[in-house]
C-alpha cells in the first residue's frame, strides 16, 4: 500500500491565484482531515471528513474549501492565496474517528504564498 | 484550542542511552493519547497511542507512560539510535472529531 500520497510536493503562489493540494489514500479509511503546520506549532485541523459527501470545518478553515467525491481522495481548495497562508499541508486519514485509532500522514505539500 | 505543551524543546542523547521525552496536556477529558515521530521533509508517524484507562504501554523499544493526576504525558525510548533523531509530539483528544498536537521535541542522538 502506498498509504496517503499528496501532490505537489511544493508550490509557490502569488497573492490571489488559487490551487488545488491533492490527497489520495488506499487503505480504504472513511476519516480523512487536512492539517497545516507552521513552524515552531502544532499541527492545526482545517478541514475533515467522516465519508465520502461528508466534509466538516476544523479549527482553522478560513480560506479554505473541500470535497469528499470517493472514498479515497480529499482534494484541498485555496481560493485566493495569501501570505498566512505559506504554510506546510499535511492530509491525513484514519480507520475510526481521531479518538480511537492513529492517524496516517502523508509527507506533506510545502506552499509558499508572495 | 486545547493547550498541549512539552517541557522542553530539545533533548540531545548519547546513542545506545534512554531518552525520555515529556509532555504536559490541559484537558482533565481527554482520553486517548497519541505520540508521533516526524523526520525532516515527512509527515508525522504513529508511534504509539494509550488510552485514559491505562498508565502504561509498551511497544517496540518505546513505553508511554500516562498520569492522569498532574495531566503528564511522556515517551521512553530505550537504547536510543541515530534512526530516532527526529521531532516528536504528542496529541490529546479530549472528544469530537479533533486531535489537539503539541509543538514538538527535537530529539538529537550523538553519535
Amino acid at each position: 500500500n502506498a498509504g496517503v500520497t499528496q501532490t505537489p510536493k511544493f508550490r509557490i503562489l502569488k497573492i490571489g491565484q488559487s490551487m488545488t493540494l491533492q490527497c489520495t489514500q488506499d487503505m480504504n479509511h472513511n476519516y480523512m482531515y487536512w492539517y497545516r503546520q507552521d513552524p515552531g506549532m502544532g499541527l492545526k485541523l482545517i478541514y475533515y471528513s467522516v465519508g465520502a459527501g461528508i466534509t466538516d470545518k476544523g479549527e482553522v478553515p478560513n480560506g479554505y474549501n473541500v470535497s469528499r467525491s470517493t472514498t479515497e481522495d480529499f482534494p484541498l481548495r485555496l481560493e485566493l492565496a495569501a501570505p498566512s497562508q505559506t504554510s506546510v499541508y499535511f492530509c491525513a486519514s484514519s480507520y475510526s474517528g481521531q479518538g480511537s485509532s492513529p492517524l496516517h500522514f502523508g509527507n506533506g505539500t510545502r506552499l509558499t504564498v508572495t | 484550542g486545547e493547550s498541549v505543551g512539552l517541557h522542553l524543546p530539545t533533548l540531545s542523547v548519547q546513542e545506545g542511552d534512554n531518552s525520555i521525552i515529556n509532555c504536559a496536556y490541559s484537558n482533565s477529558a481527554s482520553d486517548y493519547f497519541i505520540w508521533y515521530k516526524q523526520e525532516s521533509g515527512k509527515g508525522p508517524q504513529f508511534i504509539i497511542d494509550i488510552r485514559s484507562n491505562m498508565d502504561k504501554r509498551q511497544g517496540q523499544r518505546v513505553t508511554v507512560l500516562l498520569n492522569k493526576t498532574v495531566k503528564h504525558l511522556s515517551l521512553q525510548i530505550a537504547a536510543t539510535q541515530p534512526g530516532d533523531s527526529a521531532v516528536y509530539f504528542c496529541a490529546e483528544n479530549p472528544g469530537a472529531n479533533n486531535l489537539f498536537f503539541g509543538t514538538g521535541t527535537r530529539l538529537t542522538v550523538i553519535p
